[in-house]
C-alpha cells in the first residue's frame, strides 16, 4: 500500500474558482512534507515545505495545511488560473533517513 | 545558475540496446536520485546516491545500473535487462536528509 495517498485523482475547476486537493500519508517518523508542482513534461518544482511544527504555509495563490496527528494535508488554490493546470505531488519524508515517499499526484486542469 | 541538469530531454532507442541518461548537479549536494515516472503512478526509486563512490538500490533497481564518481555526475544505464524501459526519468538531488529536493527537467526514453 502507498504511504501517501492524494485525492481526488483529477479535477477540472473553473478560471478563478478555488479547489482543495487532500494528502493522507502513513509515514512514520515523520520529518516534513512538501507540495511539488509538476507541469506536463517537466520536473516537479517546489512549493511548499512544512515540518511536524508548523500547520499553514503559504505561497502566493497556494496555501497548505498539515495536521500531524491525523496524518493530513491539504493544498488549497485560490482563483485558479489557466497556468495552474498540472499534476500537485504531495512527497513526505520521514526522519532518520533520505528516502521520500511520493504520492500518485492529483491533476488539476483549469478551464476558461 | 545553480540547478541540475538532464540530458537529452528525449531519447530513442531500439530494443535490446543499452542507453544512459546523463544527470548534473552544480548545487554541490550529496545526495542524488534517480526516478521513474509512467502515467497514473507515482514517482518510483531507482537508485540513489548519498556520497561520491556509494549507491544504493531503489524500490525498481533491476534493468538498471548507476555510477558515482563524481558529486556532480550521476548518469543512470537503461540495459537491455529492463523488460519495460519506456517511461519518463526524473534525476534529483538533496543538500542534506530531510531537506528538499530539487529534480531536474527530465528525459522521456521511448524505446522503439
Amino acid at each position: 500500500k502507498n504511504q501517501v495517498e492524494q485525492s481526488p485523482q483529477s479535477l477540472i475547476i473553473l478560471e478563478g474558482k478555488n479547489c482543495t486537493l487532500q494528502c493522507n500519508y502513513t509515514v512514520s517518523p515523520f520529518s516534513n512534507l512538501r507540495w511539488y508542482k509538476q507541469d506536463t513534461g517537466r520536473g516537479p518544482v517546489s512549493l511548499t515545505i512544512m515540518t511536524f511544527s508548523e500547520n499553514t504555509k503559504s505561497n502566493g495563490r497556494y496555501t497548505a495545511t498539515l495536521d500531524a496527528d491525523t496524518k493530513q494535508s491539504s493544498l488549497h488554490i485560490t482563483a485558479s488560473q489557466l497556468s495552474d493546470s498540472a499534476s500537485y505531488i504531495c512527497v513526505v519524508t520521514s526522519y532518520g533517513n533520505n528516502r521520500l515517499a511520493f504520492g500518485k499526484g492529483n491533476q488539476v486542469v483549469v478551464i476558461p | 545558475d545553480g540547478g541540475i541538469t538532464q540530458s537529452p530531454k528525449y531519447l530513442f532507442r531500439k530494443e535490446g540496446q543499452n542507453v544512459t541518461l546523463s544527470c548534473e548537479q552544480n548545487l554541490n549536494h550529496d545526495a542524488m536520485y534517480w526516478y521513474r515516472q509512467d502515467p497514473g503512478q507515482g514517482l518510483r526509486l531507482i537508485y540513489y546516491s548519498q556520497i561520491v563512490n556509494d549507491f544504493q538500490k531503489g524500490d525498481i533497481a533491476e534493468g538498471y545500473s548507476v555510477s558515482r564518481e563524481k558529486k556532480e555526475s550521476f548518469p543512470l544505464t537503461v540495459t537491455s535487462a529492463q523488460k519495460n524501459p519506456t517511461a519518463f526519468y526524473l534525476c534529483a538531488s538533496t543538500p542534506d536528509r530531510g531537506t528538499e529536493a530539487f529534480f531536474g527537467q527530465g528525459t522521456r526514453l521511448t524505446v522503439v
